[in-house]
């Protein structure tokens, strides 16, 4: 199976901060690669999908980059509700796979 | 407004089965493929199991593959994981989630609320 790697685990941020996490994968997943939001008790919700295309919806302030097998999900100015668990996901092999997910918290 | 309800979790004993369903509207069920994802307690997401639109098609994560089986009912928009010998790790929420998109658009769009499944003698 192809193993998503999310760095980091966890960081501290402010409101207005640029928060930058990065999603490593094992192999080469072309653009394979979506990015999901989740707040506590809450359903994942889809954020970025195929590496930098923005899901319906989504404010502009999130934004992907990357292709091949490093990728990186920037929130550009964070919002007091953009505090979640973020979380990579890959669709580039018959069975898909998450990274362990990157809290982000005050 | 896509709807994707899940039902069927519980408290069971390792190496019992149990049933979940995912009733589905406001959207074509029968050209969609569709997944489940679980979440243990405070740990992150981890694929569990897709099926094809027509259900010819089925893929496992390795940790269900041979315990667990996907399968749908597109005349009742209804998904199903049947779930054997469930172990103590089993324990989680589990999500049905609509897949939409081709190529390297492929992505889960919408998610259901979950439904909790606790493992324990």
């Amino acid at each position: 199976d192809i193993q998503m790697t999310q760095a980091p685990s966890s960081l501290s941020a402010s409101v207005g901060d640029r928060v930058t996490i990065t999603c490593r994968a094992s192999q080469i997943i072309s653009s394979y690669l979506n990015w999901y939001q989740q707040k506590p008790g809450q359903a994942p919700k889809l954020l970025i999908y195929s590496a930098s295309s923005l899901q319906s919806g989504v404010p502009s302030r999130f934004s992907g980059s990357g292709s091949g097998a490093d990728f990186t999900l920037t929130i550009s100015t964070l919002q007091p509700e953009d505090f979640a668990t973020y979380y990579c996901q890959q669709s580039y092999s018959t069975r898909w796979t998450f990274g362990q997910g990157t809290k982000v918290e005050i | 407004q896509v709807q994707l309800v899940e039902s069927g979790g519980g408290v069971v004993q390792p190496g019992r089965s149990l049933r979940l369903s995912c009733a589905a509207s406001d959207f074509t069920f029968e050209t969609s493929a569709m997944h489940w994802v679980r979440q243990a307690p405070g740990k992150g997401l981890e694929w569990v199991a897709r099926i094809s639109h027509d259900g010819g098609n089925t893929y496992y994560a390795d940790s269900v593959k041979g315990r667990f089986t996907i399968s749908r009912d597109n005349s009742k928009n209804t998904m199903y994981l049947q779930m054997s010998n469930l172990r103590t790790e089993d324990t989680a929420v589990y999500y049905c989630a609509k897949a939409v998109g081709l190529w390297e658009k492929l992505r889960l769009d919408s998610w259901g609320q979950g439904t909790l499944v606790t493992v324990s003698s």
